[in-house]
């Protein structure tokens, strides 16, 4: 059973263009998280989301940033006219029940 | 917004000795998380604590909540290199605490 897959890896976009970010959660898994963590810090929430439905998005930026989690596919965490202020590793991870996570191994997104 | 913190944020310790690592949080909840992350890596889960006198152990690291108090302690027992990490607290799956950063000494 594959775990948790996050991609890319690394990622380097210039300020202005979008980033887009994929996970795709263990198989079985219908809950999935996103979270951010800057350098040296911790991990700050940013959305929950069940298959089609954002459950919790008060984490996240009122703008430039949407996540969805389609019926067929990843779960995508957009963001548009990426600033410095973006760089940051940015991870997900997934459930299938409650109190019970697995964490991907991130996407290190790096904006110049 | 419910708040985490942790302390101490920084913990450089010998082979050997035992500590204890705290996580205060603001407001009552009803599930902690304990995570370990390595230098550059994800994070991995180590316990999940629901209830008022919750106790985990998994070999040299034991985790307590009191709900109560709205406190949960990681005790680390003769503490070995492998251990050193970033250790964060969660409540529930949506609140970090800003890490603890462990460091053992040979």
């Amino acid at each position: 059973n594959a775990g948790v897959m996050q991609n890319p890896r690394h990622l380097v976009r210039r300020r202005g263009q979008e980033a887009r970010l994929r996970c795709s959660p263990m198989k079985g898994h219908s809950h999935v998280y996103w979270y951010r963590q800057l350098p040296e810090e911790g991990l700050k929430f940013m959305v929950y989301l069940q298959k089609e439905n954002i459950i919790d998005e008060s984490g996240m930026p009122k703008e430039r940033f949407s996540a969805e989690f389609p019926k067929e596919g990843p779960s995508i965490l957009r963001i548009q006219q990426v600033v410095r202020g973006d760089s940051a590793a940015y991870f997900c991870a997934s459930s299938a029940k409650p109190y019970e996570q697995y964490f991907g191994p991130g996407t290190r997104l790096t904006v110049t | 917004e419910l708040k985490v913190e942790q302390n101490p944020l920084f913990l450089s310790m010998q082979e050997g000795k035992n500590y204890t690592i705290y996580c205060n949080y603001s407001t009552t909840s009803d599930r902690l998380y304990w995570y370990r992350q390595d230098p550059g890596k994800s994070l991995e889960s180590l316990f999940v604590l629901l209830s008022n006198g919750a106790v985990k152990q998994e070999g040299r690291l034991m985790a307590s909540l009191d709900t109560k108090a709205r406190l949960s302690t990681l005790h680390i027992t003769a503490a070995v290199h492998d251990l050193s990490a970033t250790y964060f607290c969660a409540v529930e799956e949506f609140y970090f605490g800003t890490g603890t950063s462990l460091t053992v000494i040979p």
